[in-house]
């Protein structure tokens, strides 16, 4: 069945670019999103990318996708405290949307 | 226009007993997932409603119900509650059901089962 995959966890300063990464096996998958969470609150969309899409910049995101390693990522430049959250990569095809486990952001002052 | 809303946002319940949670969708949009969020298990898909009609199905048993109703509000009830059940309830609107349809997301429902 359909899997997506991403690492836990992800520490960086305040000022950096973070980089989340994330893989998924669903070869039909249409859409590929990134949603946020922060704690106590549910998921707030922050981008998607159409699956014949390379590259989507939006402000300070950057979605990269490579179709043939179906590897997905999210950059976050300059990041800030308040980018501090749990991050979830989806996938949509014909089927519901299917989650990774979340990457946990932590930004250091 | 006003995003997702559930309600309650919190919930205490013990064991055995039965509890509804509701889900008013975007205006506009037709249809309506329910997934459930625990730290072990990470989101998983309960179902899916479409115009009253529940369109699919995740892998819960059959303790997990739901409805939608012609306004395409939601609701979906939890019979003979389990401790395991205790997680975040959250509910999501879209369009349609087809996989271009982007999916937003309520603030969720935090149940505890004591």
């Amino acid at each position: 069945g359909e899997d997506v995959e991403q690492s836990l966890f992800l520490s960086v300063r305040e000022g950096d670019s973070s980089v989340i990464n994330c893989t998924y096996t669903d070869s039909s998958s249409t859409y590929l999103y990134w949603y946020k969470q922060e704690p106590g609150a549910g998921l707030q969309l922050l981008t998607y990318i159409f699956s014949n899409m390379d590259m989507k910049q939006d402000q300070r995101l950057t979605v990269l996708l490579n179709k043939k390693d179906k590897h997905l990522s999210l950059r976050i430049a300059d990041t800030q405290t308040g980018d501090s959250a749990i991050y979830f990569c989806a996938e949509a095809g014909n089927t519901p949307l299917v989650f990774g486990k979340g990457t946990r952001l932590s930004v250091i002052a | 226009k006003a995003g997702v809303t559930q309600t309650p946002r919190y919930l205490i319940k013990t064991r055995g007993q039965q509890v509804t949670l509701s889900c008013s969708p975007i205006s506009g949009h037709r249809s309506v997932s329910w997934y459930q969020q625990t730290p072990g298990q990470g989101l998983q898909f309960l179902f899916e409603y479409f115009s009253e009609t529940q369109r699919n199905k995740g892998n819960f048993p059959g303790r997990f119900s739901g409805r939608q109703f012609s306004n395409s509000r939601s609701e979906m009830n939890v019979s003979t509650l389990e401790l395991g059940d205790s997680a975040l309830y959250l509910c999501a609107s879209s369009l349609d059901t087809s996989g271009f349809s982007t999916q937003y997301f309520g603030p969720g429902t935090r149940l505890t089962v004591l």
